[in-house]
C-alpha cells in the first residue's frame, strides 16, 4: 500500500466551479501535511499547509482527518490559472523529507 | 533571494553511460533533499544531506547513484551506469533549520533536470 493515495483525476471543470480533491495516508505516526501544487514541467510549489483545524487561503480551504487518515482539499470559484496537478504530502514532522501523493490533474475550461 | 540552482536543466544520455547532476541550495539553507520524479508520479526522496551529513538516503540505490555534499553548501548527484527506467525529473530542494513561530520549515525546489535514457 502507498503511503499517500490520491484521486488519480484528470479533473475538468468549468470555470465558477467547486472542485474537491481528497488524500488518505497510510502513517498514523504522520505529523505534518500539506498540498503543493506543481505546474506542467515546473517545479512542486508550496500551496498550503493542512491543519487540524482546517485552514482557508482565499478561494482555497484544507482540512485533516486524523482519525480517518484523510487530508481533503477545497477550491471555490475556479480560474483557469488554477489548471494544474495538486500534490497531497505527508511527512513525520516539518524538517523532514516529504512524501508525495502521485498528484491529481485539474483543468479548468473557459 | 535567489532561488535553488540546478545544472543542467536536460540531459540525454544512453544506457550504462554516467551523468552528474548540480545543485547550489538557497543561501544559508542548512538541508538540501535530491528527489526523483518519474512521469506521471509524484517525487520520491532519493537523499538528504544536513550540511555535509547524510540524514537519509534508505531509497536511495546505492550499486549506481551516489550523491556528495563535501562542503555543506552545493551538492552533486551522479548516475553510474544510467538505465532506462531512471529517466525521470530530478529535482534538487531546499530548507532553513531556523523558521519563525507558527510556520513550518518550507522546503523550496529548483527546476530540476530533466534526464532522458535511451
Amino acid at each position: 500500500r502507498k503511503e499517500v493515495e490520491q484521486d488519480p483525476g484528470p479533473f475538468n471543470v468549468p470555470e465558477g466551479a467547486t472542485v474537491a480533491f481528497n488524500c488518505t495516508y497510510s502513517n498514523s505516526a504522520s505529523q505534518s501535511f500539506f498540498w503543493y501544487r506543481q505546474d506542467c514541467r515546473k517545479e512542486p510549489k508550496l500551496l498550503m499547509s493542512v491543519y487540524s483545524s482546517g485552514n482557508e487561503d482565499g478561494r482555497f480551504t484544507a482540512q485533516l482527518n486524523r482519525a480517518s487518515q484523510y487530508i481533503s482539499l477545497l477550491i471555490r470559484d475556479s480560474k483557469l490559472s488554477d489548471s494544474a496537478t495538486y500534490l497531497c504530502v505527508v511527512t513525520p514532522n516539518s524538517g523532514y523529507a516529504l512524501n508525495f501523493g502521485k498528484g491529481t490533474s485539474l483543468l479548468v475550461t473557459p | 533571494e535567489a532561488g535553488v540552482a540546478q545544472s543542467p536543466r536536460y540531459k540525454i544520455i544512453e544506457k550504462r553511460q554516467s551523468v552528474a547532476f548540480w545543485c547550489n541550495p538557497i543561501s544559508g539553507h542548512a538541508t538540501l533533499y535530491w528527489y526523483q520524479q518519474i512521469l506521471g508520479q509524484g517525487p520520491k526522496l532519493l537523499i538528504q544531506f544536513q550540511n555535509n551529513g547524510v540524514v537519509d538516503d534508505s531509497q536511495l540505490p546505492k550499486d549506481r547513484f551516489s550523491a556528495e555534499r563535501l562542503k555543506g553548501v552545493d551538492s552533486t548527484l551522479k548516475i553510474q551506469p544510467a538505465k532506462l527506467e531512471d529517466s525521470a525529473v530530478y529535482l534538487c530542494a531546499s530548507s532553513s533549520t531556523r523558521r519563525p513561530p507558527g510556520t513550518v520549515y518550507e522546503q523550496y525546489f529548483g527546476p530540476g533536470t530533466r534526464l532522458t535514457v535511451t
